[in-house]
């Protein structure tokens, strides 16, 4: 058990530029999720996968957002034309099945300049 | 909607001094509680959860009790050390299409001074 890994761990960009973050869940969970962390906040809720299918999108996610799990592995998420906004902690996190516990990966922190 | 209100920090300690860092929830039904630790350069980590009412979920010499009629998960230990500091969060769960949303408090950063 490797834990969950995400890629980068740190991204600067300008505004206006595309990004895209890679997250590799724990092997056996199917479910995957990913939350935002602004500063000095806990994390929001972004969007929730369950294999391939994306079950549920916060509305905090505008249409610059788009998130997939191809093969219900690993995700990425994609921001559009980003904003200063958008700086913050991507975190990713999945579990298992029936289980109740969420393992977080380490995150990815995203500075718009 | 659902929310997790914490005591703000940040929370400064000697080392073996007792601990209580305070939290509230507001939720339709019974959610499960959780507190989350976050070190410095790391991922969130679960500290502790409670499914219940009166259940006490415990770790690592932290202890929390989900009280149903105050709708509190306070988090208490009785000695903390210097290697406790970090930034801790309380949480719940949501469920959406058949998966535990969780919802966080804004965090409250423990710093402990040996």
């Amino acid at each position: 058990d490797t834990g969950v890994s995400q890629d980068p761990r740190h991204k600067i960009t300008k505004r206006g530029q595309n990004v895209t973050f890679r997250c590799d869940p724990i092997s056996e969970h199917n479910r995957l999720y990913w939350y935002r962390q602004t500063l000095g906040q806990g994390p929001e809720f972004l969007t929730y996968f369950q294999n391939e299918a994306q079950l549920e999108k916060s509305r905090l996610l505008s249409d610059r957002f788009s998130a997939e799990r191809p093969k219900g592995s690993f995700s990425t998420l994609e921001i559009q034309r980003t904003e200063q906004g958008d700086s913050a902690m991507y975190l990713c996190a999945s579990s298992f099945r029936l289980a109740n516990e969420q393992f977080f990966g380490p995150g990815t922190r995203l500075t718009v300049l | 909607g659902n929310s997790v209100t914490q005591m703000e920090g940040p929370v400064t300690l000697s080392e073996e001094a007792f601990l209580t860092i305070n939290c509230t929830y507001t939720a339709t039904g019974y959610p499960s509680l959780f507190w989350y630790v976050q070190y410095p350069g790391e991922g969130l980590q679960l500290l502790l959860k409670a499914t219940k009412a009166d259940d006490k979920g415990s770790n690592k010499g932290f202890e929390a009790t989900y009280r149903k009629e105050t709708t509190s998960f306070h988090l208490e230990k009785g000695s903390v050390q210097v290697s406790d500091s970090a930034v801790y969060f309380c949480a719940l769960s949501e469920i959406a299409q058949g998966a535990q949303k969780l919802v966080f408090g804004q965090g409250t950063r423990l710093t402990i001074n040996p």
